[in-house]
């Protein structure tokens, strides 16, 4: 099993609204992403759980909120959005062990906030 | 910081016919990997081909190879007897393990090929 599901792979919220993104893998990777992608434009990365713990946040507002709750899980917990929050966000997930190998990334989830 | 350049943003190649897309990235690390991912409209990101930085024999998968050039930082992508279905965004990516141990993968801005029949 070489997948990475997301769901919802679709959301439209509104600004006052709270919901969460998930992601779920199921190859004993270590080593968890979330990117936010917009329009024409590479992914960005957000966060990088790593062992369950976050290791890398690149800077996003708090409004954004991590979670990593086991090894196969990671929740993108969203509250208090702007509009320009609208886009794709991406799920991946590699080794983990240092070994430096490919990441697997899910489809996606597009947001869009009203 | 790690930096990955794509100078190419839109590229068209006929059927059956040779392309090749450039990236440059810059680093001061000495164990990293690269990759080059392909993003069709579906929108999923697919692994098209990867290079460990420390082998000094260019990667080859099927029509696509690169040519891997680390003194230059140099990682193209070479798609041989194009096809309709390789249409996509094509997207040149660094991997490194970042000082808290953990991997971290950054993309260049990508390129667009459009495949003509």
């Amino acid at each position: 099993d070489t997948e990475v599901t997301q769901t919802p792979k679709h959301l439209v919220m509104g600004m006052t609204n709270k919901k969460s993104l998930k992601c779920e893998q199921h190859m004993g990777h270590r080593a968890m992403y979330w990117y936010k992608q917009k329009a024409k434009k590479p992914p960005e990365l957000m966060f990088v759980y790593s062992y369950e713990k976050l290791s890398i946040n690149e800077s996003v507002p708090s409004r954004f909120s991590p979670e990593c709750p086991n090894s196969s899980l990671l929740n993108l917990h969203l509250h208090a959005l702007q509009p320009e929050d609208s886009a794709l966000y991406l799920c991946a997930s590699s080794q983990g062990w240092g070994g430096l190998t490919e990441a697997f990334f899910g489809q996606g989830t597009r947001l869009t906030v009203v | 910081a790690q930096t990955v350049t794509q100078s190419q943003p839109e590229m068209s190649v006929q059927e059956a016919e040779t392309v090749t897309l450039s990236c440059t990235y810059d680093t001061s690390e000495n164990n990293y990997y690269l990759f080059w991912y392909k993003q069709p409209p579906s929108r999923q990101m697919i692994l098209v081909i990867r290079q460990e930085a420390y082998k000094q024999q260019n990667a080859t998968e099927n029509r696509f190879s690169v040519n891997f050039q680390k003194a230059a930082k140099s990682f193209s992508l070479k798609i041989s007897d194009s096809q309709l279905g390789d249409t996509a965004m094509y997207f040149c990516a660094f991997m490194t393990v970042s000082q808290g141990g953990s991997e971290k993968l950054v993309f260049g801005k990508g390129t667009k090929l459009t495949v003509n029949p």
